[in-house]
């Protein structure tokens, strides 16, 4: 399995950034997906997670209201959408599947993060 | 949400030397607990995943240990690719499954 990201954007404060991330091999509705950032010289900020196969989401505390995680399983492709972007937001984005899926989220096994993408950077300035 | 402190931030070591890296969870994670490698410009890449269990490709020079909330990864005989930033994580209270800080090693 690998995960290739979209490539590296510029954006505008107050602006929004949408970076994809596609799943090679055929375990894309079996595994959820996350979303990890790490601002320049800093360590990893968990951002959230996503079931590919129906959707639904947790975010966390920090980026509730301004992020949102989509899937298409068309395309075996999740997306991650982060508005009313700021200076602080200047990072690279990262997707990594973690975690089986299984009817209750808590008996997932295989929790640790592997793979992971390449990264995206998303540079926020005026 | 479980605090992961990792220690030292930095460790100077020379090549063909043993590493030693130690993370401390705020509670126990039981044997739930994962370490990655990240090279300069690059995604982290799993290490080891429940305690002790090495990823796909890793050398034998990579070893965990621990349990509850003391972990330690040790790498032994130093290459040059060793030299990187380590991250080292719990997945017991998942998600969202939280990371230390990263100590980075560096030839002394």
């Amino acid at each position: 399995v690998q995960l290739v990201q979209s490539g590296a954007e510029v954006k505008k404060p107050g602006a929004s950034v949408k970076v994809s991330c596609k799943s090679s091999g055929n375990t894309f509705t079996s595994h959820y997906i996350h979303w990890v950032r790490q601002a320049p010289g800093r360590g990893l900020e968990w951002m959230g997670i996503i079931n590919p196969s129906d959707g639904s989401t947790t975010y966390a505390q920090d980026f509730r209201g301004r992020v949102t995680m989509t899937s298409d399983s068309s395309t075996s492709t999740v997306y991650m959408e982060l508005s009313s972007l700021r200076s602080e937001d200047t990072a690279v984005y990262y997707c990594a599947r973690s975690g089986v899926i299984m009817a209750v989220r808590g008996a997932s096994t295989e929790r640790w993060f592997d793979p992971w993408g390449q990264g995206t950077l998303v540079t926020v300035s005026s | 949400e479980i605090v992961v402190t990792q220690s030292p931030a930095t460790l100077s070591v020379s090549p063909g030397d043993t590493a030693t890296l130690t993370c401390r969870a705020g509670q126990s994670v039981s044997s739930n607990f994962a370490w990655y490698q990240q090279k300069p410009g690059q995604a982290p890449r799993l290490l080891i995943y429940d305690v002790s269990t090495r990823a796909t490709g890793i050398p034998a020079r990579f070893s965990g240990s621990g349990s509850g909330t003391e972990f330690t990864l040790t790498i032994s005989s130093l290459q040059s690719e060793d030299f990187a930033v380590y991250f080292c994580q719990q997945y017991n209270h998942w998600p969202p499954g939280t990371f230390g800080q990263g100590t980075k090693v560096e030839i002394k």
